[in-house]
């Protein structure tokens, strides 16, 4: 079973405020990603990390940065808050080789006010 | 590009089979997965089958390919009312970059 925690579950912010999601795996996974989701809605991926120190802008624009020092660390950051950043996100990792399928956390639903 | 098409919504009832549909445009997607998300909680890896396959089981669940018509289906046996969450298939993307282009997800409401 996969083991990533993403904290905190759930943040309710005022406008402005710098955010920072946390997202650990302890299963040595090499690729780290994370995505934005509006409730049952699909997923769109906003970063991705191949290693430490790699990281890469996802499919959908984000006003967030991510930063890999630890393999097993991933966390993302708005640097200010905006009510349009209300949404859930999702951390998610893979093992190196191709195509090895992504394990999630339980996500941090966002709301900012 | 890359896309992936689910119908958007399915409700059975307890006891009866679901079976929840997808299609997709990559034929060089090496993997298909199956993915279970329940409200408020992230996404639960439910089970996947590479290319080369036709059907693989896993207890209550079935997964078909059609390759030819880029078709993947998932069918739960006795469908039960924790079974009710919505269901993402997701494909690998081309190149090694482990990226997953996900569909929109079937919201499956199982009725007592």
């Amino acid at each position: 079973e996969a083991d990533i925690y993403q904290t905190p579950r759930y943040l309710v912010i005022g406008t402005g405020k710098k955010i920072t999601l946390e997202c650990s795996q302890t299963m040595g996974h090499d690729k780290m990603y994370w995505y934005q989701q509006d409730p049952g809605m699909e997923l769109h991926l906003i970063h991705y990390s191949y290693g430490v120190n790699s990281t890469e802008k996802g499919d959908l624009s984000s006003e967030s940065t991510v930063s890999r020092i630890r393999t097993e660390h991933f966390p993302l950051t708005l640097e200010s808050a905006r009510p349009s950043h209300t949404s859930q996100y999702l951390c998610a990792s893979s093992r190196a080789l191709s195509n090895q399928p992504q394990h999630f956390g339980d996500g941090t639903r966002l709301s900012i006010l | 590009g890359e896309d992936v098409e689910q119908s958007l919504f399915l409700s059975v009832r307890e006891g009866d089979s679901s079976v929840i549909n997808c299609t997709y445009t990559d034929s060089s997607s090496t993997y298909l997965y199956w993915y279970k998300q329940e409200p408020g909680a992230g996404l639960q890896l439910l089970t996947y089958i590479f290319s080369n396959m036709d059907m693989k089981q896993d207890q209550r669940l079935t997964v078909l390919l059609n390759k030819k018509d880029k078709h993947l289906s998932l069918r739960i046996a006795d469908t039960q009312t924790g079974d009710s969450a919505i269901y993402f298939c997701a494909e690998s993307a081309a190149g090694n970059t482990g990226k997953l282009i996900f569909g929109q997800g079937t919201t499956l409401q199982v009725k007592p």
